[in-house]
């Protein structure tokens, strides 16, 4: 079983729409990561957020903690074909180690 | 100013054989993760070792696999006598030493085929 579920696992839209991946849990995380990984690279780091309730946002991307810290979406505004590529999550458990969830694979159509 | 360096990119290995995955850190970066993925799929924690140290090794096999980070040079993962089944793509990630919520930084990862 996974720690972090994300949803949907395939998202396919036109360029322009707006979009939000989930990622869920039902334990507390310390932290929260999202990565963006495109064929044949390794994950790059997006953004970390620590705080319950915490939103930050890059650009057309907002992110968004859970009060209760077990659950994060990202949402991306108009989406453009350079934002295709697999998103990731994942969480600091116990300041121990990192779980990833099993991603959410987006392709934007131009 | 090198990121997260792993070698080789691809390796083949026929059953049976030994597969030895390099990895330089960041520099400076003294936490040392390893992870697997298959396609499609997220990652699959494996090892988090500290220089000489294995702090965790919760997500690795209990045989065939060792990881290794000693005081000088790179991280190594290896995989002895590997089966079909052992066919992924390795990364390792790097973070400084001020704590556990540090970013990772990532390698591209080295893609394991076993013939």
């Amino acid at each position: 079983t996974q720690l972090l579920e994300q949803s949907p696992q395939f998202l396919s839209i036109q360029e322009g729409e707006n979009l939000t991946v989930y990622c869920n849990s039902s334990s507390v995380f310390s932290s929260l990561q999202w990565y963006r990984q495109e064929p044949g690279e390794g994950p790059v780091l997006l953004v970390t957020v620590v705080t319950g309730g915490e939103v930050k946002k890059l650009k057309r991307l907002t992110f968004q903690f859970g009060d209760a810290r077990k659950d994060s979406s990202l949402h991306i505004t108009a989406a453009q074909p350079g934002d295709t590529g697999l998103y990731l999550c994942a969480g600091l458990y116990n300041f121990n180690k990192f779980y990833f969830g099993s991603g959410t694979k987006l392709n934007v159509k131009p | 100013n090198a990121g997260v360096m792993q070698n080789p990119r691809h390796l083949v290995r026929r059953r049976g054989q030994e597969a030895r995955l390099r990895c330089s850190p960041v520099k400076g970066h003294s936490h040392v993760y390893w992870y697997r993925q298959l396609p499609e799929e997220g990652l699959k924690f494996m090892v988090y070792l500290q220089k000489e140290n294995i702090i965790d090794e919760s997500g690795m096999p209990k045989e065939r696999f060792s990881a290794e980070f000693p005081k000088e040079g790179p991280s190594i993962l290896r995989i002895q006598q590997v089966v079909r089944g052992d066919s992924a793509a390795y990364f390792c990630a790097s973070s400084p030493p001020s704590g556990l919520d540090q970013p990772q930084h990532f390698g591209d990862g080295t893609r394991l085929s076993i013939l």
